[in-house]
C-alpha cells in the first residue's frame, strides 16, 4: 500500500532562519502533492499544491519541491516566525485519493 | 466564506455505547470527507461522498461505521458500538471538486473519547 512517510521528530529552529520538512513516499508517484498546516485543537489547512510535472512551487515565505527520482518533496519556510509553530502534514494526490502522512512538528523559537 | 461545521466538538462515552457526528459542508461543494485522526497521526480516510453518492468507503468499519449525506448538503457519522480503539479526532473535510487536486477543507473536528 501506499505510504506517505515524514519525520516523526520535532523540529526545533531558531526564528529568522529556514525551517525545511521532508516527506517521502513509497510505490507509485502522486499526480499531486499538497502541504497542510494543522494547530493542536484545529482541523489542517491547505497551504500550497505541486503536481507531478512541477519541481517547485511558491508562495510568500513557503517553497515547496519535488522530486520525483527521490520520491521526495520538501517544503521550505523562510524567515521563520514563531507563529509558524504546527504540525505541517505531507498528502500524497492521486487516483482520487487524498493519502496524509502523519506530520512533523516545528518549534520555532524567539 | 462560511467554513465547515462540525459537531459536537467533544464527545465522551463508554464503550458499546452510540454516537453520531454531524457535518456542515461549504455551501455549494460537491464532495464531502470524514477523516479519523488518532493522536500523533495523520488523518485516514474514512468515506467520500460525491453529492450524496458514495466514492470510496473501503476503509471504512462497515459492522459499526455509517455515514449518510442526505440531499447531497449535511452528513452524520455514526459509530455503534463503540470500542476503545475508536477514540479519535473524526475530522469532515469538503472540496469543489473530486479527483483533480482541490484542497480540502477541514473543519476542527470532533473529539471523541471511548471509555
Amino acid at each position: 500500500s501506499q505510504k506517505i512517510e515524514q519525520n516523526s521528530e520535532a523540529l526545533n529552529i531558531q526564528e529568522g532562519k529556514t525551517a525545511t520538512l521532508t516527506c517521502n513516499y513509497t510505490n507509485y508517484s502522486p499526480a499531486y502533492l499538497q502541504w497542510y498546516r494543522q494547530d493542536p485543537g484545529r482541523g489542517p489547512v491547505f497551504l500550497l499544491l505541486i503536481r507531478e510535472n512541477e519541481k517547485e512551487k511558491r508562495k510568500e515565505r513557503l517553497k515547496v519541491t519535488f522530486d520525483t527520482t527521490l520520491k521526495q518533496s520538501l517544503f521550505h519556510i523562510t524567515a521563520s516566525q514563531p507563529a509558524d509553530s504546527a504540525t505541517y502534514l505531507c498528502a500524497w494526490g492521486g487516483y482520487n485519493k487524498l493519502i496524509f502522512g502523519a506530520g512533523t512538528r516545528l518549534a520555532v523559537h524567539p | 466564506e462560511a467554513g465547515v461545521a462540525q459537531s459536537p466538538r467533544y464527545k465522551i462515552i463508554e464503550k458499546r455505547q452510540s454516537v453520531a457526528f454531524w457535518c456542515n459542508p461549504i455551501s455549494g461543494h460537491a464532495t464531502l470527507y470524514w477523516y479519523q485522526q488518532i493522536l500523533g497521526q495523520g488523518p485516514k480516510l474514512l468515506i467520500q461522498f460525491q453529492n450524496n453518492g458514495v466514492v470510496d468507503d473501503s476503509q471504512l468499519p462497515k459492522d459499526r461505521f455509517s455515514a449518510e449525506r442526505l440531499k447531497g448538503v449535511d452528513s452524520t457519522l455514526k459509530i455503534q458500538p463503540a470500542k476503545l480503539e475508536d477514540s479519535a479526532v473524526y475530522l469532515c473535510a469538503s472540496s469543489a471538486r473530486t479527483g483533480d487536486n482541490s484542497p480540502l477543507h477541514f473543519g476542527n473536528g470532533t473529539r471523541l473519547t471511548v471509555t
